[in-house]
């Protein structure tokens, strides 16, 4: 069972490229999430889908973009990378909302030169 | 702003010994989680705690909920090297449309 997917895994940008992470997950979860991972911070939201059809911003969404594709997949987007988003981004999924159980991805390290 | 507090950040157990990793958090929850994350791998859930009083048990980890205090503690008895790894605690606010606030993550490494 493969859980969450995400790729790449790794990444290497020049400032200004552009890039999309994609994230799928086969556990017929409805809610979603992108987090960054930096060290000392912990884990920090940058969108979330709620559901099919949604999405939502979260707490440091600016320079990103995401789109929801399906039910199984939500991939994040960076349209003009910056050395601040050198990171590891995790996507994760929960069945719903408000359980706020999440599953994990193995994660993507991003770094932005 | 729902803000969640870990302390330690960073803690060098010696094995055998016992030790306690605290979470505190500015607001009322509806839950908390703690996860173990293996250096350069994912976030794996250990335990969700639920109401107060919660206590939760697994191998040598126990973590409990004081909702009252705000507080949540994750004990540590006779640590092993196979606990080295990074714990977070992520509360699940009231209110919060399902979105988990992390504390800044405690690194344990465990030493003979």
């Amino acid at each position: 069972n493969a859980g969450v997917t995400q790729t790449p895994k790794f990444q290497v940008l020049k400032t200004g490229q552009s890039m999309t992470l994609q994230c799928a997950q086969d556990m017929n979860h409805n809610s979603m999430y992108w987090y960054r991972q930096d060290p000392g911070m912990g884990l920090r939201l940058i969108y979330y889908s709620a559901s099919e059809g949604t999405t939502d911003k979260g707490e440091v969404p600016n320079g990103y973009n995401v789109s929801r594709l399906n039910k199984r997949e939500f991939s994040l987007r960076l349209e003009s990378a910056a050395p601040s988003q050198t990171s590891v981004y995790f996507c994760a999924s929960s069945k719903n909302r408000g359980t706020g159980e999440l599953f994990f991805g193995e994660g993507s390290r991003l770094t932005v030169l | 702003e729902l803000k969640v507090e870990q302390n330690p950040l960073f803690l060098s157990m010696q094995e055998g010994k016992n030790y306690t990793i605290y979470c505190n958090y500015s607001t009322t929850s509806d839950r908390l989680y703690w996860y173990r994350q293996d250096p350069g791998k994912s976030l794996e859930s250990l335990f969700v705690l639920l109401s107060n009083g919660a206590v939760k048990q697994e191998g040598r980890l126990m973590a409990s909920l004081d909702t009252k205090a705000r507080l949540s503690t994750l004990h540590i008895t006779a640590a092993v090297h196979d606990l080295s790894a990074t714990y977070f605690c992520a509360v699940l606010a009231t209110d919060s449309w399902g979105k988990l606030q992390f504390g800044a993550g405690t690194q344990v490494v465990v030493t003979p």
